[in-house]
């Protein structure tokens, strides 16, 4: 499976925007990029994912380099309440037999009022 | 709710003590998995379903740990003879994606957090 590195922690102000990178150097064409989150206490909530292209939902916004090594997950707007730990991870999916989500220690992510 | 539904929320097992732990995964979906998460780490995958196959158990540390998926839907997980080591939250999730399906993204249970003392 692809690794993916991100930094242990951040800190982001109410109300901006709060960007986490993800570098995943190794991944492979047929790899997603995923990013959950995990806020304390619940199981890790779905956030997003792509291949090559850029996506946005309801969310958050990830932008994927055109060289597919790194990416980084948006949140425009961020609130107290998105204060988790956030989990980027590559995939290739049940179609290559790789089903699993492999996380990693992800990024500690604070927001600040 | 829709949910994936995991039962109990906590479980106190004594050394030595067999426990099983049950997950409800979203109506239809074929694909189930099982993680275990330690204090302080990210979730470790223990196993995988399609429907009621047992498609990878690579994940699961030792001989105590046996899940199954008999009807394809409702999913246990049994620890026998358990010990310290074995104390975390167990993680379900679920997904519609199949072998045949394009990438979707997975539904995660609050977890049972199991304490063995």
């Amino acid at each position: 499976d692809a690794k993916t590195t991100q930094p242990t922690s951040m800190d982001c102000a109410e109300g901006r925007a709060a960007n986490l990178p993800c570098n995943h150097s190794t991944i492979s064409g047929n790899e997603y990029v995923y990013w959950y989150r995990q806020i304390h206490s619940q199981g890790p909530q779905y956030i997003i994912h792509g291949l090559k292209n850029n996506e946005t939902n309801e969310m958050a916004s990830l932008i994927i380099t055109e060289d597919r090594k790194s990416s980084t997950l948006i949140l425009p707007h961020a609130t107290l309440r998105d204060t988790a730990v956030y989990y980027c991870i590559v995939r290739g999916g049940a179609r290559f037999g790789n089903e699993k989500l492999t996380f990693g220690t992800g990024t500690r992510l604070t927001i600040i009022p | 709710g829709a949910g994936v539904s995991q039962s109990p929320r906590y479980k106190v097992a004594k050394r030595g003590q067999d426990v099983a732990l049950r997950c409800d995964p979203i109506s239809g979906h074929v694909s189930l998995f099982w993680y275990q998460q330690a204090l302080g780490q990210g979730p470790e995958f223990l196993t995988y379903f399609q429907n009621e196959a047992q498609l990878d158990k690579s994940g699961l540390p030792s001989d105590r740990f046996f899940a199954e998926r008999p009807e394809g839907s409702v999913s246990t997980l049994k620890i026998q003879r358990t010990q310290q080591e074995d104390s975390a939250v167990y993680l379900c999730a679920s997904s519609s994606e199949g072998r045949r399906d394009m990438n979707t993204e997975a539904f995660f249970g609050q977890g049972t957090r199991l304490t063995v003392v």
